[in-house]
Parts: C-alpha cells; sequence; structure tokens
C-alpha cells in the first residue's frame, strides 16, 4: 500500500515560531508534492505544492524543502501567526498513469500557534 | 455559484440503512474523489473517477458504492450503514492538465 508518513501529529509554537512538519514517501513514481491546510468545519485547501525536479520552494511565509534521495519533504512556516492555527495535511500523487490524481494523504498535523 | 458542493451537510442514520450522500461540481472536472476523515487516520480515498462512467475502488470502498452518469455528480452509497461509517466525507475535484484538489465543505455522518 503507498504511504506517506506525517509527523508530529501535533505542534504547539508560539507567536513568530517557526513549525516545522515533516513527511516521507515509499513510491518513487510520485512526482507531485502537495501541503493542503484545513481549517476547523472546513474543507482541505492547497496551500503551497512542489516537484521533484527541485528543493524548495518558498511562497510567502510557507516554504516546502525537498530531499528526493532521501524520500522526503517538509513544510516550514516563518514568522507563523495565530491564523496559522489549523491541521497541515502532507500528500504525494503521480500526473501519469491510471491513477492521475489521486492524493495520498499523510495523517495530519494539527498546528497551534499561540499569541 | 462555481465550485465544488456537497449534501447534505449533516446526516444521522440508523444501522442498516442505505445513504446517499451527494456532490456536484461546477467546473466540468475529469476528475472527482471521495475521501473519508476519521481522527488518527487522516484522509483515505474511498473511490475515485477519471471521467463519467469511470470509477475505481480506493483504500477503504468496502460498503461504498458510486456511480457517475454525468460529469458533474458523483453521489456515494453507503449501502447498508455500519457505526464504523461514522466520519465526515468530503468529495474533491481536478481538472484536466491540473494536479490541485477543490474540496468540498464535507458531510458529517453519524450512524446511530
Amino acid at each position: 500500500q503507498q504511504q506517506v508518513k506525517q509527523s508530529p501529529q501535533s505542534l504547539i509554537v508560539q507567536k513568530g515560531g517557526i513549525p516545522i512538519i515533516n513527511c516521507a514517501y515509499e513510491n518513487t513514481a510520485f512526482d507531485y508534492f502537495p501541503w493542503y491546510q484545513q481549517f476547523p468545519g472546513k474543507g482541505p485547501a492547497l496551500l503551497i505544492a512542489i516537484r521533484p525536479d527541485v528543493s524548495e520552494k518558498k511562497e510567502g511565509r510557507f516554504t516546502i524543502s525537498f530531499n528526493k534521495s532521501a524520500k522526503q519533504f517538509s513544510l516550514h512556516i516563518m514568522d507563523s501567526q495565530p491564523g496559522d492555527s489549523a491541521t497541515y495535511f502532507c500528500a504525494a500523487s503521480t500526473y501519469y498513469g491510471g491513477s492521475q490524481g489521486n492524493l495520498i494523504f499523510g495523517k495530519g498535523t494539527k498546528l497551534s500557534v499561540k499569541p | 455559484d462555481a465550485g465544488i458542493t456537497q449534501s447534505p451537510r449533516y446526516k444521522i442514520t440508523e444501522t442498516g440503512r442505505q445513504v446517499t450522500l451527494m456532490c456536484h461540481q461546477t467546473w466540468s472536472h475529469s476528475y472527482m474523489f471521495w475521501y473519508r476523515q476519521d481522527l488518527g487516520h487522516g484522509l483515505r480515498l474511498i473511490y475515485y473517477s477519471a471521467a463519467a462512467d469511470i470509477t475505481d475502488k480506493g483504500e477503504v470502498s468496502d460498503g461504498y458504492v458510486v456511480s457517475r452518469s454525468k460529469t458533474e455528480n458523483f453521489p456515494l452509497t453507503l449501502e447498508s450503514a455500519t457505526r464504523s461509517q461514522t466520519s465526515v466525507y468530503f468529495c474533491a475535484s481536478i481538472g484536466n492538465g491540473l494536479q490541485e484538489a477543490f474540496f468540498g465543505q464535507g458531510t458529517r455522518l453519524t450512524v446511530v
């Protein structure tokens, strides 16, 4: 079974801190690695995504670091704010093949940013 | 309104009853998905569909049935609901050439 392993399950940081969430995958055919953000009572929404041809991608305060040889990727949130408190899911998928678009999700990390 | 909508938002049903969760998207996206979200398990794929009349099982498909006669609709049916199917269900869609999945607001289903 394809898996994406995510850690930690929960994370508490102070405002301004830099929470880091890590994910590891097994299937080397994965070629798309998104992070989704979910607020209570809402569906997940795409936050940022990376492909394996780059090692880092930044969008505002959010950065993905990608290590293809280790099959790991992580999300860093710079200058975290209370409004960033949410559950974060990493995911992986393959673009080509019969299961195009099938996102395999990690189990999620509940982030709390204290004022 | 453009987007992906699920109905109902909340549902309570009894064990053994059949229940259908609805999903409708207005973008004509080819790919549609059903996930269930449970504490400690994250989002698990139930079924997916690459186009109208093309569906395939995901990781946790037992006890569920889907159909897709029209591109925009992807209903999920629990044939005989069990308590273990109590969960929050999310529908999602992805357009051709894209990889961003757009999720609905979810349906919270309780089986008593």
